[in-house]
């Protein structure tokens, strides 16, 4: 079953406006997020975490929000430039144990020149 | 630069085929992962190995094996390929040690179709 969801498979944003990408979880136990990055023929880069005891984490154009009792988390683009084009990942893991990860199934970004 | 490598990048093969993708890294990382991506699933784990003497079943290892020859070197085996392992794989690693700890780094993955 799939504990980490993105229900929006794309999104088109014009150049210069907000991007918003959202992402939901089931399993209350994950307490750290990430976002990951993916270009066609690339493997998937690291774009920027969230532990779970902040509610935001803001890195240059991109920001993440976390609403922990809505299992909610999304990622901020402002502003979207057309090399954020990509595909997005979010994924969820454990401070404790093993970190691995749990990925959510992506969405697809397109920003309009 | 630091990289991790996947070999190869593309492979055609058969059902019934024995098929293995290796992993290279030089970050010096301990931990070492495999995945696959498929179209509206995302990454899913397959296996990871914390060390060389340390494997561990991921989430979909059923008709999947793996070897740590080395820290740096991981590779995953399909033992008699079928058709729904047709997918893209990835590799990865990751410091545990490290100030972000949760971050793995990826190979540029390969592309696998089994007819």
């Amino acid at each position: 079953d799939q504990q980490v969801k993105q229900n929006s498979p794309s999104l088109s944003v014009q150049e210069g406006r907000i991007s918003i990408l959202n992402c939901d979880y089931t399993n209350s136990m994950f307490d750290y997020f990430l976002w990951y990055k993916k270009y066609p023929a690339e493997g998937p880069t690291f774009l920027i975490s969230i532990s779970s005891i902040k509610d935001k984490n803001e890195d240059g154009r991109f920001t993440v929000f976390l609403n922990k009792s809505a299992k909610h988390l999304s990622l901020h683009i402002v502003p979207s430039q057309p090399g954020d084009s990509a595909v997005y990942f979010c994924a969820a893991s454990f401070q404790t144990g093993a970190n691995n990860l749990f990925f959510g199934t992506g969405t697809r970004l397109t920003v309009i020149p | 630069d630091a990289d991790v490598t996947q070999t190869p990048r593309n492979r055609i093969t058969k059902t019934g085929k024995r098929i293995m993708l290796e992993c290279s890294q030089t970050k010096g990382h301990d931990r070492m992962y495999w995945y696959r991506q498929d179209p509206g699933l995302g990454l899913r784990l397959i296996y990871y190995s914390f060390d060389v003497k340390d494997i561990n079943k991921g989430e979909i290892s059923d008709g999947y094996s793996v070897s740590r020859q080395a820290q740096a070197k991981f590779s995953l085996s399909l033992e008699s390929a079928i058709p729904n392992q047709t997918a893209l794989y990835f590799c990865a690693t990751s410091d545990p040690g490290a100030e972000r700890r949760h971050e793995q780094f990826f190979g540029p993955g390969t592309r696998l179709t089994v007819l």
